[in-house]
């Protein structure tokens, strides 16, 4: 069965600080990856993707995820975090193989601190 | 990236009737969209897969006669809330799946629709 799981419901950040938001996959076949942020009363923004090539994709905003195969993750990451990355965050998995359905985690509120 | 645009942005309706909401697909075709529910501080719901020119699939315990699903068009998917309750007051969102092979298979989402049931 695919699954997606954000342990963090709540990451607080200094602005200025690196931050890091948690994802890990389940898949059975080869797992394709995504990032959406949702702000208040708006539908999600694309952020980036992993499919296939190099495990370090880097998106919109400054945002960049590490996919590694070996711990089933893909967090998001930004090195410098802005009081405007303060939003919902949310993972998503698609079983490349098989199938239409996109599996998305329960979201992460990031707050940044300013 | 692509863009999914949703009609109305804001609905608020009286008990019983019913409320149509549209989704499309501006720069690109998507024989495949999708419809969410999403409930306060909470994840996604998929309600229905909405495929062009077929009938929509719908997931366990989602009412089809309830929400009825309307693909019509390769740019266009409605969503009809039928003798709506206040329990039916939500966010929904809907995405439609750009797919030109596997490298650009991506969902891009709608702003959503508030639904207010009075």
């Amino acid at each position: 069965a695919q699954s997606v799981a954000q342990p963090e419901d709540q990451v607080n950040v200094a602005e200025g600080n690196p931050l890091t938001v948690k994802c890990t996959y389940s898949v059975s076949g080869n797992p394709y990856l995504f990032w959406y942020v949702q702000y208040p009363n708006r539908g999600l923004q694309f952020l980036l993707k992993y499919i296939t090539g190099d495990n370090l994709v880097k998106g919109s905003y400054g945002f960049e995820a590490e996919f590694n195969k070996s711990q089933t993750s893909f967090h998001l990451k930004k090195p410098s975090a802005l009081v405007s990355d303060s939003a919902l965050y949310f993972c998503a998995v698609r079983d490349g193989n098989t199938g239409n359905q996109f599996y998305f985690g329960t979201g992460t509120s990031l707050t940044v601190i300013p | 990236g692509a863009v999914v645009s949703q009609h109305p942005s804001r609905v608020i309706c009286k008990s019983g009737t019913s409320v149509k909401i549209e989704c499309r697909s501006l720069d690109f075709q998507a024989t495949t969209m999708f419809w969410y529910r999403q409930f306060p501080k909470q994840s996604l719901m998929l309600m229905a897969t909405s495929n062009e020119g077929s009938k929509a699939t719908y997931e366990q315990g989602v009412e089809k006669d309830k929400f009825l699903i309307n693909h019509a068009s390769l740019t266009l998917s409605t969503l009809t809330v039928t003798s709506a309750h206040p329990e039916d007051s939500s966010f929904y969102i809907c995405s439609a799946r750009e797919q030109q092979g596997g490298r650009t298979d991506t969902q891009y989402f709608g702003p959503g629709t508030r639904l207010t049931v009075l």
